[in-house]
Order: structure tokens, then sequence, then C-alpha cells
């Protein structure tokens, strides 16, 4: 299994600013992934953030909009630059398991970010 | 778009057995059907998963049917920490496959 800690858990932002999150795994991982799950939604991937390489963003997200920095196999941020209300969501940070056995996701608490 | 569709909600007696079915109708025969569950203010969390016999461990039990067009997620002894949005997800295991999460079901154990 592999522990994610994600900071901050929650935070409350004026909207034009940004907000950089952090995940931290327990344990080295090829890939790892950010999720948006806006307010009674189920969850919709942003991107995916290899190590030493730029992240593979889903139709719809942008890199000017979700900057995304992999500087090693065990962290990763994501920033939502220029906040507007409707960027308030929880965002997630997954990763997946290493080796032979079926894959298992392990997800992140999650961050809580309200934009006012 | 998801894989998978799920009924948006059920309810379920404490004590009772929780049955939440899912179709999957367009499953390859290379993917695996996986559930997870979001406890409110949670990340997902993984409960089982299967590729087609039928599953069970100390969390829940899974049933595939044997043309792998469907399944359903037992919880034998529902709790109201049981209480949760529940998503099934069909997916080829390893690659590093993105993970498409349909609606899911919402589920409400009632005392």
């Amino acid at each position: 299994s592999a522990v994610i800690s994600q900071k901050p858990s929650r935070d409350i932002c004026q909207r034009g600013t940004s907000l950089t999150i952090q995940c931290q795994v327990d344990s080295q991982v090829t890939m790892m992934f950010w999720y948006r799950q806006q307010p009674g939604q189920s969850l919709t991937l942003i991107a995916t953030a290899n190590q030493g390489s730029e992240a593979t963003y889903e139709s719809g997200f942008v890199i000017d909009k979700f900057p995304i920095s992999r500087p090693n196999l065990t962290f990763s941020t994501l920033t939502v630059s220029n906040m507007s209300p409707e960027d308030s969501s929880i965002y997630l940070c997954s990763v997946e398991s290493q080796g032979l056995a079926p894959t298992e996701a392990f997800f992140g608490q999650g961050t809580r970010l309200t934009v006012v | 778009d998801a894989k998978t569709t799920q009924p948006p909600s059920m309810d379920c007696a404490e004590g009772r057995a929780a049955n939440l079915p899912c179709n999957h109708s367009t499953i390859s025969g290379n993917e695996y059907v996986y559930w997870y569950r979001q406890i409110h203010s949670q990340g997902p969390q993984y409960i089982i998963h299967g590729l087609k016999n039928n599953e069970t461990n100390e969390m829940a039990s899974l049933i595939i049917t044997e043309d792998r067009k469907s399944s359903t997620l037992i919880l034998p002894h529902a709790t109201l920490r049981d209480t949760a949005v529940y998503y099934c997800i069909v997916r080829v295991s390893g690659g590093y496959q993105k993970v498409t999460f349909g609606t899911g079901t919402k589920l409400q154990v009632i005392p």
C-alpha cells in the first residue's frame, strides 16, 4: 500500500490568487495523478505527472491554469492559478501500486479549496 | 465517459446486507472490476476488485456475472460507517491507465 499526504487539507483563498497543493508519497512511484472533485460531483482527472517530464493534461485542463511539478519520485505539486469561485473543489492526489499484482489506486485525503 | 452505470442512491438498514449493482456491458476481456468508496470529506478508498471470479475480503464480496457485463458489491452487515459514495470502475491492470470515475451510488445506512 501507499500512504499519501496532502497539504494543505483545506484553504480559503481570494479570487485572483494562486494556491499550490503538495502531495508526498511514502514510496517511489512512477506516475502521480491529480483529480478535481467539484461540489456534489464525481472525480475528474486533471493530469498525469511523470518524474522528469511535462505533465499530461486531460481535455479541459491546461498547464497555465494548473501547473504541475514532479521533482522526484515521491513528490508532486499542483498549482491552481488565478483562482475564481468556479475553482472551489476538492483536489486529490493519487498514485498506483507498483509490481505484478492487479493495480490498485491510492488517494490522498484531498485539499478542500474555497475561493471567495 | 465512464464505462459503468450505477444507481444514484440506495438506502440500507443497519445490520442488513447492502447490495450495490453496477453495469459494465462494454467491459473488455482484460479489464478488471474495481470498487472504491468515498466517505464524506475523505479520499476514495479501495474496497475490492475482480476479473471474472467472485471475490471476498474483510470488507466486502464482489459477485461478477458470468458474461461479466454486471457486478454486485455486497457489504454483508452494513453499519452507519458504511454510509458513503461507492464507485464501480473497470480498468486494465497495470500500464498506468487513466481511471475514469462515474457518478457512483450514494449509500445511506439507516439506523
